[in-house]
């Protein structure tokens, strides 16, 4: 079992939809978890950080934590063509993150 | 803010020769930095770590020999590809946290070794 599992997509939503993107984790005492966006060719972009049960919004994106379920997901709004990248989840139990393999997201106009 | 740069953003070398890669944070100290490889179309393969001063610990498979790394203040480290083979052409990335975990990545090196 990989320590964090993403679907690897690809994953394809109309213009203005809701895109759901999740992630699960095998190590229970990860305290940090992140949401990094890939455009193709580029390096990883940080687009979310989350440390808490809950979830946590900024601007279309909503970052959602469930430690007990050991899985967090990224909500993306209203999506839209430039959000068509590679997304990487990555968990932090000790200093050093552990990527996801990422999920492929597609906007289609 | 959060700013890191690389240097240079794309490189092509002969084989056998070594390539020098910087990674720098611009507008914070950077208490530990992270190097990473991606080949095309695949995940992030994270290389070693490296703190300030602290000679830098590898991931198993990597060669610590052939893959010199070097993070001589705490906004600078480098990753030297000794003796390149095509093999070893791929995307390094670079990246740096200051402490909170948070990772701030470069935008990269493509490698290309003729």
């Amino acid at each position: 079992q990989k320590e964090v599992e993403q679907n690897s997509g690809p994953l394809s939503v109309p213009e203005g939809a809701i895109a759901s993107l999740n992630c699960t984790y095998s190590d229970r005492v990860s305290q940090s978890f992140f949401w990094y966006r890939q455009y193709s060719g580029k390096s990883p972009e940080l687009i979310m950080s989350i440390y808490s049960n809950g979830d946590k919004e900024d601007g279309r994106f909503t970052a959602q934590l469930n430690k007990a379920s050991q899985y967090v997901s990224l909500l993306i709004r209203d999506s839209q063509p430039s959000d068509s990248a590679t997304y990487l989840c990555a968990v932090n139990p000790a200093g050093k993150s552990t990527f996801g393999d990422g999920t492929t997201l597609t906007v289609k106009p | 803010g959060a700013v890191v740069s690389q240097h240079p953003s794309w490189v092509i070398c002969k084989s056998g020769t070594s390539v020098k890669i910087e990674c720098r944070s611009l507008d914070f100290q950077a208490t530990t930095m992270f190097w990473y490889r991606q080949f095309p179309k695949q995940s992030l393969m994270l290389m070693a770590t490296s703190n300030e001063g602290s000679k830098a610990t590898y991931e198993q498979g990597v060669e610590k020999d052939k893959f010199l790394i070097n993070h001589a203040s705490l906004t600078l480290s480098t990753l030297t590809v000794t003796s390149a083979h095509p093999e070893d052409s791929s995307f390094y990335i670079c990246s740096a946290s200051q402490g909170s975990y948070e990772q701030y990545f470069g935008p990269g090196t493509r490698l290309t070794v003729t």
